[in-house]
C-alpha cells in the first residue's frame, strides 16, 4: 500500500511568484486536506477536498487555492507569494466514509525570498 | 471554533523518566482526539487516537493517553522514555460532523538525554 506522497520536496520562490504543490493520496482515500506548518508551530488547516470539491476552509486568503482530480490526487496553488508563506506544506488523506484518521505526507518545504 | 492548547513547549528528560504532556481543547460538541509525533527529519505519524469508548487509549511505542471529558483534556503519558522518543509531539482535535477539519496544538518538543 503506497502512502501519501508529495512533490517537490523543497522549493525556493521569490515574493510575488506563484507556486503549485502536488499530493498523491493513499490508495482508496477520497478526502485530501492541506496544512501549513510554519517554523515552531503546529500545522494549520488550509482546506479540504472531497470528490473534487472544496468542502471546508481554514483562515487563509483566496490566493490559496486547490484542486482535486478524479484519481483523488490534489494540488495546492499559492498566488502572489509573500515572505510569510515560507513553511512546510503538508497533505493528508483519508477515506471519509470509513475513518476520521488522516495519513500525512512528508511535506513540501517552501522558502519565499 | 475549536482550539487546542499544549502547555509544555519544551521538555527535557533523562532516559527512564516518566513523561506526561498536557493537552486541553476547547469545543462544545463531540470530538475526536489525536496525538501525532514528528521525529527529526520525518513526517507526522499518528501515535494514538480517541474516537469513543474507553477513555484510556494505548498507542504505539508504549504511549497512552487519557480523555477526561469534564476537563477537556487528553494528556499523553509514557512511564519510561527512551532517547529515541526525542521528537515533537502534537495534540489535535476534530469536531464530529461537518467537514471535520483537524486543529493542532503548537507542539511540545521533547528532548531525552541518554
Amino acid at each position: 500500500e503506497t502512502g501519501v506522497t508529495q512533490s517537490p520536496t523543497h522549493l525556493i520562490k521569490t515574493r510575488g511568484q506563484q507556486v503549485t504543490l502536488r499530493c498523491s493520496s493513499q490508495s482508496g482515500h477520497n478526502t485530501v486536506s492541506w496544512y501549513q506548518q510554519a517554523l515552531g508551530q503546529g500545522p494549520q488547516f488550509i482546506f479540504q477536498y472531497y470528490r473534487e470539491e472544496e468542502n471546508g476552509r481554514g483562515n487563509f486568503p483566496p490566493r490559496f487555492s486547490g484542486l482535486q482530480f478524479p484519481n483523488y490526487s490534489s494540488e495546492l496553488n499559492v498566488n502572489a507569494l509573500e515572505l510569510d508563506d515560507s513553511a512546510l506544506y503538508l497533505c493528508a488523506s483519508r477515506e471519509r466514509e470509513k475513518s476520521y484518521e488522516q495519513y500525512f505526507g512528508p511535506g513540501t518545504r517552501l522558502t519565499v525570498t | 471554533a475549536q482550539s487546542v492548547s499544549q502547555h509544555n513547549h519544551h521538555v527535557i528528560l533523562s532516559e527512564a523518566a516518566s513523561l506526561e504532556l498536557g493537552c486541553n481543547y476547547s469545543y462544545g460538541g463531540t470530538v475526536n482526539l489525536f496525538w501525532y509525533v514528528q521525529y527529526p527529519g520525518q513526517h507526522l505519524q499518528l501515535l494514538l487516537k480517541y474516537f469513543s469508548g474507553d477513555p484510556l487509549v494505548k498507542g504505539i511505542k508504549g504511549f497512552e493517553a487519557e480523555f477526561i471529558k469534564s476537563k477537556f483534556s487528553f494528556n499523553l503519558r509514557k512511564p519510561s522514555v527512551q532517547w529515541s522518543d526525542t521528537a515533537e509531539y502534537f495534540c489535535a482535535v476534530n469536531a464530529r460532523g461537518g467537514y471535520q477539519k483537524v486543529t493542532f496544538g503548537t507542539g511540545t518538543k521533547l528532548q531525552v538525554i541518554p
